[in-house]
């Protein structure tokens, strides 16, 4: 039974079109990510939220919006792509610690590839 | 800037040897460091983590050392088998941080090649 599943785990389109990539985590997890892997092979985060709540939001054009309807699922909706958009995009999820530390374990699902012709 | 670099993108070893794969970082706030494995086609997953206030941790065939002077964390597994061939990914978080829950940052990663 898959812990972080997204999808698709493809997708081609055409520069300007609007897509969705979904994520849902069985884990029971409060956080979810999205990450990015573009083609210099770097990770990066893109969005963090925690119980629905928006918590990291790193310099992403505003073409990208998540949105989280429970905290089971993080949907990462872009507009308008470009084609420097193309790459491999991450979910992730992790369990909230209490207090102040997190010991940063992410379970990541398999990735989206997403090609912007 | 790359605040974690893995500067080998590939690395080859002989099965049952050791394998010794290197992480630089150069931001001082980080004080935990974590190695991820990614299979092709696969999302990284967590193999094995070390925090600032120790130099070693171990678990099986895996151990990552740090050394916090130098800025340097390396994982050794030993000894290495075919199926820990993959990606190896470098990441690190300064935990007490603000907004820091979750954001990792990663080096670009190191292929590791065991050869039967």
């Amino acid at each position: 039974d898959t812990a972080v599943s997204q999808t698709p785990k493809y997708l081609v389109t055409q520069m300007g079109n609007d897509k969705s990539i979904k994520c849902e985590q069985n884990l029971g997890h409060d956080t979810m990510y999205w990450y990015k892997q573009d083609s210099k092979k770097f990770l990066k985060i893109m969005f963090s939220y925690n119980n629905k709540e928006l918590i990291i939001n790193e310099t992403v054009p505003n073409r990208f919006s998540p949105k989280s309807p429970d905290k089971a699922h993080l949907n990462l909706h872009i507009n308008s792509l470009e084609l420097g958009d193309s790459a491999v995009y991450f979910c992730a999820s992790s369990q909230e610690l209490a207090g102040a530390l997190n010991t940063g374990e992410l379970f990541f699902g398999e990735g989206s590839r997403l090609t912007v012709l | 800037d790359q605040q974690v670099k893995q500067n080998s993108p590939s690395l080859s070893v002989q099965e049952g040897r050791i394998s010794i794969l290197n992480c630089d970082y150069t931001n001082s706030m980080f004080d935990y460091f974590l190695w991820y494995k990614k299979y092709p086609a696969e999302g990284p997953t967590f193999l094995i983590s070390i925090s600032s206030i120790k130099d070693k941790n171990e678990d099986g065939r895996f151990t990552v050392f740090l050394n916090k002077s130098a800025k340097h964390l390396s994982l050794h597994i030993v000894p290495s088998q075919p199926g820990d061939s993959a990606v190896y990914f470098c990441a690190a978080s300064a935990v007490g941080g603000q907004g820091s829950q979750g954001n990792l940052i990663f080096g670009k990663g190191t292929k590791l090649s065991v050869k039967p």
